[in-house]
């Protein structure tokens, strides 16, 4: 078993639809939550960081942890083409000098106009 | 603020043949990190540099796989000799410090025929 599970999509969704992005994982050590978006023939970008469990909010963008189920989500509010990219989840251990991330999959989005 | 800069953007070798990558990370980023990315996959830590000292090279292919970081600054990755399975877009990335966000640059796309 996958520490961390992604589906891997893809995903298809009209313009102005509510995104909702997920992962699970089975190592409950992992305290801290990220969400990465990446372009085509990009590198990742940080969008969303979170400690345990709880919700965070920044923009259009919310991400959600609940530990008990060991379940992470991202929701994307008025989706825009501009946010099709691919979208994975990270976490890692509060073992700090050693910071490895374990990064899902990824799940590929397309925003249809 | 300059990102995270990496060269070549694109290599095709034969298997058997040597390839090295190189990352410039963001100035006064102190830890360093080199992902492997294969296609329809999330990012694989090989190895992270705290200044220029190694933290973590534990899924590093050490048969193969070499990696330096000189003077702190700049990074190489090595592959010598390549195999097939090595195909893949191999990701630099710096933090400020071990528990800072990760800034990824846009790797480099190694293709091994």
């Amino acid at each position: 078993q996958k520490e961390v599970e992604q589906d891997p999509g893809p995903l298809s969704v009209p313009e102005g639809a509510i995104v909702s992005l997920n992962c699970t994982y089975s190592n409950s050590a992992f305290q801290y939550f990220m969400w990465y978006r990446q372009y085509s023939r990009k590198g990742p970008e940080l969008l969303m960081y979170t400690y345990s469990s709880g919700n965070k909010e920044d923009g259009r963008f919310t991400a959600q942890v609940d530990k008990s189920s060991k379940y992470i989500s991202l929701f994307i509010r008025d989706s825009q083409p501009s946010d099709s990219a691919t979208y994975l989840c990270a976490m890692k251990h509060p073992n700090f000098g050693n910071e490895k991330l374990t990064f899902g999959t990824g799940t590929r989005l397309t925003i249809i106009p | 603020e300059a990102g995270v800069a990496q060269s070549p953007r694109y290599k095709i070798i034969e298997k058997r043949q040597s390839v090295a990558f190189w990352c410039n990370p963001i100035s006064g980023h102190a830890t360093l990190y080199w992902y492997q990315q294969i296609l329809g996959q999330g990012p694989k830590l090989l190895i992270q540099f705290q200044n220029n000292g190694v933290v973590d090279d534990s899924q590093l292919p050490k048969d193969r796989f070499s990696a330096e970081r000189l003077k702190g600054v700049d990074s190489t990755l090595k592959i010598q000799p390549a195999k097939l399975e090595d195909s893949a877009v191999y990701l630099c990335a710096s933090s400020l410090e071990g528990r800072s966000p990760l800034h990824f640059g846009n790797g480099t796309r190694l293709t091994v025929t």
